[in-house]
């Protein structure tokens, strides 16, 4: 079983559409949570991250932890065509390799115009 | 600022073949790492190093080599290319162990071993 698992998608949503991307884990000690957008052909870059459990509200992104259900998500309101890319959720134990992280596979969304 | 650059953005090896991916950051950071990425698998660590002179070993070493003589250039070596090698590679850095460090990416490097 993977550490972190994150559905590949992909996901097809209209112009304006709220979207909702998730991960689960297994590792209680991961205490940062990240998630990652990485356009076509492009590194990763970091959208957001969250220490321990709660929500993170960034413009149209909200990042949510569950630490009891081992389950975070990203929702993005008022989804853009730009928005299309691949999302990564990682995470990061304090207890771990201090210089390791673990990702998601990853989920491609498409928002269509 | 450049940010994390790498050079080549393509290449493509013959088996047994040996070659130097190139990275280099113009942000000062202590910590720097190569990941490769596969369809299915995500982003798994190679190499990383915590600072000039300094490295070590990621969830996916064997094939691969890394120095850090400076704090700026952490190229990762093939020593002898596999078609099992082939994928993306992507070069990172940040700032220090904190979990809030943000890590940077560089473009990636394109690889196909024939």
């Amino acid at each position: 079983q993977k550490e972190v698992e994150q559905d590949p998608g992909p996901l097809s949503v209209p112009e304006g559409a709220i979207v909702s991307l998730n991960c689960t884990y297994s590792n209680s000690a991961f205490q940062y949570f990240m998630w990652y957008r990485q356009y076509s052909r492009k590194g990763p870059e970091l959208l957001m991250y969250t220490y321990s459990s709660g929500n993170k509200e960034d413009g149209r992104f909200t990042a949510q932890v569950d630490k009891s259900s081992k389950y975070i998500s990203l929702f993005i309101r008022d989804s853009q065509p730009s928005d299309s890319a691949t999302y990564l959720c990682a995470m990061r134990g304090v207890t771990s390799g201090t210089y390791k992280y673990i990702f998601g596979t990853g989920t491609r969304l498409k928002v269509l115009a | 600022n450049a940010g994390v650059t790498q050079t080549p953005k393509f290449q493509v090896l013959k088996t047994g073949q040996s070659m130097t991916l190139q990275c280099a950051q113009d942000m000062n950071h202590e910590y720097m790492s190569w990941y490769r990425q596969d369809p299915g698998m995500g982003l798994r660590l190679i190499h990383y190093s915590v600072g000039a002179g300094i490295t070590d070993q990621g969830e996916v070493p064997n094939g691969y080599n890394v120095s850090r003589s400076t704090t700026e250039d952490f190229p990762l070596r093939l020593l002898s290319a596999a078609p099992s090698q082939t994928s993306v590679y992507f070069c990172a850095s940040r700032k220090g162990t904190s979990g809030t460090d943000t890590q940077y990416f560089g473009p990636g490097t394109r690889l196909t071993v024939l």
